[in-house]
């Protein structure tokens, strides 16, 4: 069964400073993984999704890199603004050849002004 | 990316009624929908898969005489929660897996909480 950990569960820096959040995954016969951010009582927002060919993907000042044989993705995020403080969620499919998506218990970003 | 729609976003009912939330596409026709639950300050557990046409699929654990869904058509799928008790309040969120990479795209959620 896929078990997705993410580190650390809380991060708070100040406005500016570059972090990196992470993700582990038990199985790496994924296909693609996905990293969403989640406001406070809200849904989530697709952010990227990495498929398994690839390395990296960027949107912005978002970077995400996956490395399949060893079971990691970073998300790297530049230049941070207060308006990035929010809950970051990693997610791979559930199970080989299901579309579901299992998640990690997230990292609580809080960005200081 | 699918364009993800729910109703309502919240709901409070009294212990053993009924509460029907959907799930709409905007502008992909899903033939799968996914809907989660996410208990406060936890991380989203999938409960169940929609299928437009056919049975929905239950993950281990989950009642599918409690919780009800149906797919009627390519972009509607409704979830009820049947006699509902004070352990359902949760946050209810489903879905849409985009082709042709599988990427998901999620409604706002609905949170429900039953006196």
């Amino acid at each position: 069964k896929q078990e997705v950990t993410q580190i650390p569960a809380a991060l708070s820096v100040p406005e500016g400073e570059n972090l990196v959040l992470n993700c582990s995954f038990t199985d790496s016969a994924i296909y693609n993984l996905q990293w969403f951010r989640q406001d406070p009582g809200k849904g989530l927002t697709s952010l990227l999704l990495i498929q398994s060919s690839q390395r990296e993907q960027t949107s912005g000042r978002l970077n995400a890199s996956l490395d399949k044989s060893s079971g990691r993705s970073t998300l790297y995020i530049a230049a941070s603004q207060p308006g990035d403080s929010a809950t970051y969620l990693c997610a791979v499919p559930l199970d080989t050849g299901r579309r579901a998506l299992t998640f990690g218990s997230g990292t609580r970003l809080q960005v200081q002004p | 990316g699918a364009v993800v729609s729910q109703h309502p976003s919240w709901v409070i009912c009294k212990s053993g009624t009924s509460v029907k939330i959907e799930c709409r596409s905007l502008d992909f026709q899903a033939t799968t929908m996914f809907w989660y639950r996410q208990f406060p300050k936890q991380s989203l557990m999938l409960m169940a898969t929609s299928n437009e046409g056919s049975k929905a699929t239950y993950e281990q654990g989950v009642e599918k005489d409690k919780f009800l869904i149906n797919h009627a058509s390519l972009t509607l799928s409704t979830l009820t929660v049947t006699s509902a008790h004070p352990e359902d309040s949760s946050f209810y969120i489903c879905s849409v897996p985009d082709r042709p990479y599988n990427e998901q795209f999620f409604g706002p959620g609905t949170r429900l909480t039953v006196l």
